[in-house]
């Protein structure tokens, strides 16, 4: 099946750093990536929507400028979270639609990313 | 009240057990999905259904359109089976948009 591999699994940074997190889709081409972030015991709640060649459309609250993605091609989808504060700290995961599905396109997700900012 | 609601929250049960977990949705759809997230935090997706019902191993998902109402079913449960286990659906008037139930934590006892 489908596979969707997001790096780093895990990552401790210091206020005021930034970090990347990688989201590849490696076995199909994905014109449209989601960001989400998960709070513990929450549920996952969508950030933004990444479109390969175009600017990402953020969810109401989420700070562009905090949250950077690329969306570069058509297999990578970045999110740079930009000078990292504590409140920062969460569970990060990505997810990937096949080139040309449609919503109802089966969901592929990664693996996550927990980033830990002290 | 939640576009999707998932019931139990939290279940706990012996190993060998039948388990039952269920989803309402409000909104309109055209397919469901069933996820699941191991204690990792790593998303499966398990099933994507429109009508009827869907088995795969020990796992069988039914949806019933009219009534708005999904179930997940695993026979035989395993404690590997212990897991988060989310219904999602997506928006039929906002594309790419997908509302997700808070989920159902299951623990399954040797």
């Amino acid at each position: 099946g489908a596979v969707v591999s997001q790096h780093p699994s895990w990552v401790i940074c210091k206020s005021g750093t930034s970090v990347k997190i990688e989201c590849r889709s490696l076995d199909f081409q994905a014109t449209t990536m989601f960001w989400y972030r998960q709070f513990p015991k929450q549920s996952l709640m969508l950030m933004a929507t990444s479109n390969e060649g175009s600017k990402a459309t953020y969810e109401q609250g989420v700070e562009k400028d905090k949250f950077l993605i690329n969306h570069a091609s058509l297999t990578l989808s970045t999110l740079t979270v930009t000078s990292a504060h504590p409140e920062d700290s969460s569970f990060y995961i990505c997810s990937a639609r096949d080139f040309g599905g449609s919503y109802n396109s089966p969901l592929h997700f990664g693996n996550g990313t927990r980033l830990t900012v002290t | 009240k939640n576009e999707v609601e998932q019931s139990p929250q939290n279940l706990t049960a012996q190993e060998g057990e039948f388990i039952t977990i269920n989803c309402s949705y409000s909104v309109g759809i055209s397919a469901l999905h069933w996820l699941q997230q191991h204690p990792g935090g790593g998303i499966v997706s398990l099933f994507m259904l429109s009508s009827g019902k869907k088995k795969h191993g020990r796992l069988i998902a039914t949806i019933n359109i009219q009534e708005k109402h999904s179930s997940l079913h695993i026979t035989a449960s395993h404690p590997r089976d212990s897991a988060v286990y989310i219904c999602a659906v997506p928006r039929m008037n906002r594309d790419d948009k997908i509302i997700f139930g808070k989920g159902t934590r299951l623990h399954i006892l040797p």
